[in-house]
């Protein structure tokens, strides 16, 4: 079947930079996608890349290899708004499924 | 513009009975999913419909039913409620002529809890 696997946590300070991994099991899928979810609140879209290589997005990047099945989002000048939960997600090929990883919890310190 | 909306936000039930949950797409979206998300857990993928039609389930019991109106809007319907029903119900909205509708924009969900 297909899987996203995640770290749990990641802790960071305020003005650092932090990459969070995603690594996957899956027999195809159209591209990655990240999402930012705060505690209480829904899940926002921060990017998608559906080839190789790297996505930029203000502070945020993205990036994939679909050759090392795996990727990662980058969260540059870190911010305490930014501690929150990310998710990386597929959309399984030949289908409409979206898979989602378990989440990284970000802990942003001052 | 109006973003996705849900309702109720909150809902208290008993095991064995049912729920009815709501959502509105954002404007311009003709596409919806529905997801589970437990406490500590990514969303997990109910189904989605698109013209009023389910076009693909995960994996998910039968007690677990839903409807896309005209508008666009959408219901989801769980049956003979378990305890383990309880989680975070989240709608999202896509446009599905748009890069195969990636970019999901979810609703703000609603707090189940069966007891």
């Amino acid at each position: 079947g297909q899987s996203l696997e995640q770290p749990s946590e990641v802790t960071a300070v305020e003005g650092a930079i932090v990459q969070i991994n995603c690594t996957y099991q899956t027999s195809g899928f159209y591209g990655l996608s990240w999402y930012q979810q705060h505690d209480g609140g829904a899940p926002t879209f921060l990017s998608y890349n559906a080839l190789d290589g790297l996505e930029e997005t203000g502070r945020f990047s993205s990036f994939l290899s679909r050759s090392d099945s795996y990727g990662y989002l980058l969260l540059q000048e870190l911010q305490m708004k930014d501690s929150a939960s990310y998710f990386c997600a597929v959309r399984e090929a030949g289908g409409f499924k979206t898979i989602f990883g378990a989440g990284t919890r970000l802990f942003v310190k001052a | 513009d109006a973003g996705v909306t849900q309702s109720p936000t909150h809902l208290i039930k008993t095991r064995g009975q049912q729920v009815t949950l709501r959502c509105s797409p954002k404007s311009g979206h003709d596409t919806v999913s529905w997801y589970q998300q437990a406490l500590g857990q990514g969303p997990q993928f109910i189904f989605q419909y698109y013209e009023e039609e389910e076009r693909q389930r995960g994996n998910f019991p039968d007690r677990f039913s839903g409807h896309q109106f005209p508008n666009y809007s959408s219901e989801l319907n769980v049956n003979a409620l378990l305890l383990g029903d309880s989680a975070l119900y989240l709608c999202a909205s896509s446009r599905s002529l748009t890069s195969g509708g990636y970019e999901q924009y979810f609703g703000p969900g609603t707090r189940l809890t069966v007891t």
